[in-house]
């Protein structure tokens, strides 16, 4: 199965853009590459989604090299409500149905 | 809101018992996901179903089961139960209409939280 890499943790402060990573080999070459976002006790929720190059919407961008095997959501000027865990989520090059999901980064912004 | 209900909102039940959870997808979505999430831990996926149909199995015990009905509804049914299975449980719908199923954006539920005595 595909699998993926995120960091534990972050930190940062209002006002900051925030860059968070997430590494991902075998994935499926026509999948696409999506962001969530999860407070606590709640379901997770969407932010974005790509398959190549850059995307961008309100809330974040999203950065996809042309290999693949990586993605980079950006949250530009961050405030305290964006202290959450981003999860990425990804499909397997060995199924068309089978969804991988990253462990998650818990991202702490301080004031 | 997202669309998803699911019930009950709370489960308090003894280990060895056996539990039904429900989620009603959004209306015209026709897959449906469910996901364990255990205390400060990340999501795991248990299954998948497409109209009707199991379409991919992730980390489900045999202990568990699912399945969804022709409205689309479905039930996860959670058998003799462990301390270990106290966690939040997630529905979560999509369209799905073609391969890739990443395409396609998940609408999550607001869960039912499973307490195992």
């Amino acid at each position: 199965l595909a699998k993926t890499t995120q960091p534990i943790s972050m930190d940062s402060y209002e006002g900051q853009e925030v860059n968070i990573t997430c590494s991902h080999n075998n994935i499926a070459t026509n999948d696409y590459i999506t962001w969530y976002q999860q407070f606590p006790s709640q379901g997770p929720r969407f932010i974005i989604q790509g398959y190549k190059t850059k995307v961008t919407n309100e809330v974040a961008s999203l950065f996809i090299p042309a290999d693949r095997k990586s993605s980079t959501l950006s949250l530009p000027r961050v405030s305290l409500s964006d202290t959450a865990v981003y999860y990425c989520l990804v499909g397997d090059r060995g199924s068309n149905y089978q969804l991988i999901w990253g462990a998650g980064t818990k991202l702490i912004i301080k004031p | 809101d997202s669309g998803v209900t699911q019930t009950p909102k709370h489960l308090i039940t003894a280990t060895g018992q056996r539990v039904t959870l429900r989620c009603s997808p959004r209306s015209g979505d026709l897959s449906v996901y469910w996901y364990q999430q255990s205390l400060d831990q990340g999501l795991q996926f248990l299954i998948q179903y497409y109209n009707g149909e199991e379409r991919a199995k992730g980390n489900i015990l045999e202990r568990f089961s699912a399945q969804q009905f022709p409205d689309l509804h479905s039930e996860l049914n959670l058998s003799s139960l462990e301390l270990g299975d106290s966690a939040l449980y997630f529905c979560a719908s999509s369209v799905d209409l073609l391969a890739p199923i990443t395409r396609y954006e998940q609408y999550f539920g607001p869960g039912t939280r499973l307490t195992v005595t």
